[in-house]
């Protein structure tokens, strides 16, 4: 079975300070890993995803992530945060060798940017 | 491509009566999910379709709930008799076939208050 901790329901940082969004998963089988975002009342996008390929993995607005099997870890970050940034933050886990199965969320992150 | 089409995207209805919430996926995307948000529960799949057909509807919560997909550019998700722990946002998504690593796209969402 499946499963994605995301270890903090909420997170503060200041404008242009670094962001870090953690992820751990619990996988059977080789995962692919996503990063969705949902800004107020809108649709959640994909920011990113993993896939197998380089371990290290960068998305839009700045974003990357670090595929860590060791960990079995996904951590979201971003050098600088931006105001536009402030919205809630998906980990997601798929499980290629169970497609039948769609995609197992994390119960999500709240990134709140201060001025 | 227009994405993901919901509607509608604003639901109020008194309980007990029906409703009636459709989705249009991307075209040439042959598999399709819908799911339910809430703050107690987080984003919950309910059901998804395989080619029109339903795959896994395990998370649909009881009878009262019902899907369809009559072809590849339309699904539908019903609610009979509903009621006000129905209220919550539905979303519609949907891949291609590139199996569990194929990234979903999400419809902007239809929140249904049941009163």
């Amino acid at each position: 079975a499946q499963s994605v901790t995301q270890l903090d329901s909420h997170v503060s940082v200041s404008e242009g300070t670094p962001v870090l969004l953690r992820c751990n998963y619990s996988s059977s089988y080789s995962p692919s890993l996503f990063w969705y975002v949902q800004h107020p009342n809108k649709g959640l996008q994909l920011l990113l995803k993993y896939t197998s390929a380089a371990t290290l993995v960068k998305g839009i607005n700045g974003f990357e992530a670090e595929f860590k099997k060791s960990e079995t870890s996904f951590h979201l970050t971003k050098p600088s945060a931006h105001m536009s940034d402030a919205a809630e933050y998906f980990c997601v886990v798929s499980d290629r060798d169970t497609g039948r199965r769609a995609l197992t969320f994390g119960s999500g992150t709240r990134l709140q940017v201060q001025p | 491509d227009a994405g993901v089409i919901q509607s509608p995207r604003h639901e109020v209805t008194e309980m007990g009566q029906e409703v009636t919430l459709r989705c249009k996926p991307i075209s040439g995307h042959n598999s399709l999910f819908w799911y339910r948000q809430t703050m107690m529960r987080g984003l919950e799949l309910l059901i998804y379709f395989n080619n029109n057909v339903p795959i896994d509807d395990s998370g649909m919560p009881e009878d009262r709930f019902s899907a369809k997909m009559p072809n590849a550019s339309f699904s539908t998700l019903k609610i009979q008799p509903s009621e006000p722990r129905d209220s919550a946002v539905y979303f519609c998504a949907s891949r291609t076939s590139g199996g569990a690593s194929a990234e979903q796209y999400f419809g902007p969402g239809t929140r249904l208050t049941v009163t």
